[in-house]
């Protein structure tokens, strides 16, 4: 069956310090996979996605590789800022955008 | 142009009760999908519907059903209440289903008391 393994949090950061966030699928076949963002009283939004093996997805700064071999995802961006606060989940589908399997979600809070 | 729209945002109901939450999806989506979020289960897929059918469907209880009517707004539904069931619902729409960007709505919060 399809489940995701994501890094357990919270996770604090200083501003302007290095993020990784740990992503580890296991699905049938060859899944999408997305990371989605959720602020404080939103939605999800979604962050960036990949549909191969290799493909790179990218948003504000936030990257991600499809990692086949691995079967993993990590999310990462260079240099974090406070708004970028908030808790972030990595999901795959393998029916369309709209049939998610979710990890547990890694919550990110910024310090000044 | 308008989001997901989900009412109501808040709702208290009473153990053995049943609840009805909606979902405007975006205009010109005709995929809705549900999806329960709560502290010990995290996001788990409830159902999608796509022109009025389920489509695919999560490992829930037959308390937990949904429609999607001709405009494809949808509504969820969970009868007999239980405690367990007090959760964030949210709904995601997407054009088809088979595209790679679903849109959330801001999701409704349920206690159940």
């Amino acid at each position: 069956g399809n489940s995701v393994t994501q890094m357990e949090g919270p996770v604090t950061l200083s501003e302007e310090a290095f993020l990784t966030i740990n992503c580890t699928y296991t699905a049938t076949g060859y899944p999408s996979l997305f990371w989605y963002v959720q602020y404080p009283g939103e939605g999800l939004q979604l962050l960036l996605k990949a549909t191969k093996a290799d493909d790179k997805g990218s948003n504000k700064g936030f990257e991600a590789t499809y990692r086949k071999e691995t079967t993993s995802f990590h999310l990462e961006k260079g240099s974090v800022q406070v708004s970028d606060s908030a808790v972030y989940f990595c999901a795959l589908s393998d029916q369309g955008a709209n049939n998610l399997f979710f990890g547990t979600g890694t919550r990110l809070t910024v310090i000044p | 142009k308008a989001g997901v729209t989900q009412t109501p945002r808040y709702l208290i109901k009473t153990r053995g009760q049943q609840v009805t939450l909606s979902c405007s999806p975006i205009s010109g989506h005709r995929s809705v999908s549900w999806y329960q979020q709560t502290p010990g289960q995290g996001l788990q897929f409830l159902f999608e519907y796509f022109s009025e059918t389920q489509r695919n469907k999560g490992n829930f209880p037959g308390r937990f059903s949904g429609r999607q009517f001709s405009n494809s707004r949808s509504e969820m539904n969970v009868s007999t209440l239980e405690l367990g069931d007090s959760a964030l619902y949210l709904c995601a729409s997407s054009i088809d289903g088979a595209d790679t960007e679903a849109f959330f709505g801001q999701g409704t919060r349920l206690t159940v008391v």
